[in-house]
């Protein structure tokens, strides 16, 4: 079966503790996403990638950090720098990023990692 | 001025209405349009992409307003398994990524 998969579904970081997360897909997507979601509030872009070996700034990227080594995986890093890391992390891939898509092309989501600070 | 918007709701609705959802965006470049579904501590699932010309899907029906810069979602005959909170995403060409409204919730009630 494609799809994307995120590991660990529940993460705990002790202060001052980086932390990995796992986004892995089969879908020979170009594109991978980072997002944040916050109760109440809708999603936020951390970073993205449209290529391996390429990754970009989103909206919200201090405290993060993420590799695109392989075209399957995208892990992202909480770092210690970030004061407000408990939230809920989803992974998302697209065939290609928005600007070279076309009409009704869109992403799909991984299952999410819910992070908690101890 | 935020990029997407949703009113938040919430929307309580019996079985059987029809109860409609709009969203606005800023940017005129944007091309692609959708709805997704999220339940409760999952992840958003696509419902449907919006067409120019309005698309329908069994009991939902999406619309796109270029020149008012809206979309809209209308669910008839909602069930109880409709209870969730829908989002709207836009592309964002020019920026080069998706954004989200922060999502409408409905609950059916028997």
């Amino acid at each position: 079966d494609g799809g994307i998969t995120q590991s660990p579904k529940y993460l705990f970081r002790k202060e001052g503790q980086n932390v990995t997360l796992s986004c892995e897909q089969n879908l020979n997507h170009d594109a991978m996403y980072w997002y944040r979601q916050d109760p109440g509030q809708g999603l936020r872009l951390i970073y993205y990638s449209q290529i391996v070996n390429d990754f970009q700034k989103g909206d919200i990227a201090e405290g993060y950090s993420v590799s695109r080594e392989k075209k399957e995986s995208f892990p992202l890093t909480v770092t210690s720098a970030q004061k407000n890391p408990t939230a809920f992390y989803l992974c998302a891939s697209s065939i290609a990023p928005p600007a070279r898509q076309g009409a009704g092309e869109t992403q799909y989501f991984g299952p999410g990692t819910r992070l908690l600070v101890l | 001025r935020k990029e997407v918007e949703q009113d938040p709701g919430p929307f309580n609705v019996p079985e059987g209405a029809t109860v409609a959802f709009n969203c606005t965006y800023s940017n005129s470049a944007s091309q692609s349009f959708f709805w997704y579904r999220q339940d409760c501590r999952k992840e958003p699932k696509l419902l449907m992409s919006v067409y120019s010309s309005g698309n329908e899907d069994g009991r939902f029906t999406a619309q796109l307003n270029r020149a008012s810069q809206y979309i809209s979602l209308l669910i008839r005959d909602s069930k109880l398994s409709d209870s969730a909170t829908y989002l709207c995403v836009v592309n964002w060409p020019t920026g080069n990524q998706f954004y989200f409204g922060t999502g409408t919730s409905l609950t059916v009630i028997p």
